[in-house]
């Protein structure tokens, strides 16, 4: 059953606590993505990569790391640094650019 | 990087057909135009996207004028499942094809 999936679907962490969010997928898609959507917003892209050891910033990368060591993984590390960590965090997928992209069930984070 | 304009929300009693306008002025000559459907608490969904005139599924349609500079995405005979957020977006990159804005929040009424 392919799809992809992130965990946990919640936490909760300390403030000044990095934490790291999981992504796999499945799918063999070359592309992965990583978002951030605060309550009634839209999304947010945070990091992208469209290959094994590449990844490129998007627009609110300040504050959070990715590695992209395999094709199946990407996983996001909020730091200490991201002023306002608490928030939906969503990882998608695609083949490739001009595809339809399929998303995780998201994973909400909790800083207190 | 094409921006896009939709409508903060609509609303729209079940059975009937809802027309969800995109305005993407700036739109470049490689861009596709794509839309996705979010539900609360879960990742987006995939729903259609075209590049020219017409692109028809079993779920919505999507009709892009000559000139492409708006896009209106069709669903015929909405029922109360179909309320949600839907995305507009306009790329033709990886770092931009996925750029969402804030969406059009779908309300179905019975």
């Amino acid at each position: 059953d392919g799809g992809i999936t992130q965990s946990p679907k919640y936490l909760f962490r300390k403030e000044g606590q990095n934490v790291t969010l999981s992504c796999e997928q499945n799918l063999n898609h070359d592309a992965m993505y990583w978002y951030r959507q605060d309550p009634g917003q839209g999304l947010r892209l945070i990091y992208y990569s469209q290959i094994v050891n590449d990844f490129q910033k998007g627009d609110i990368a300040e504050g959070y790391s990715v590695s992209r060591e395999k094709k199946e993984s990407f996983p996001l590390t909020v730091t200490s640094a991201q002023k306002n960590p608490t928030a939906f965090y969503l990882c998608a997928s695609s083949i490739g650019v001009f595809t339809e992209a399929f998303f995780g069930q998201g994973t909400r984070l909790t800083v207190v | 990087l094409a921006k896009t304009t939709q409508p903060i929300s609509m609303d729209s009693y079940e059975g009937q057909e809802v027309n969800i306008t995109c305005s993407h002025n700036n739109i470049a000559t490689n861009d596709y135009i794509t839309w996705y459907q979010q539900f609360p608490s879960q990742g987006p969904r995939f729903i259609i996207q075209g590049y020219k005139t017409k692109v028809t599924n079993e779920v919505a349609s999507l009709f892009i004028p000559a000139d492409r500079k708006s896009s209106t995405l069709s669903l015929p005979r909405v029922s109360l499942s179909d309320t949600a957020v839907y995305y507009c977006l306009v790329g033709k990159n990886a770092g931009n094809m996925l750029t969402f804005g804030g969406g059009t929040r779908l309300m179905v009424k019975p």
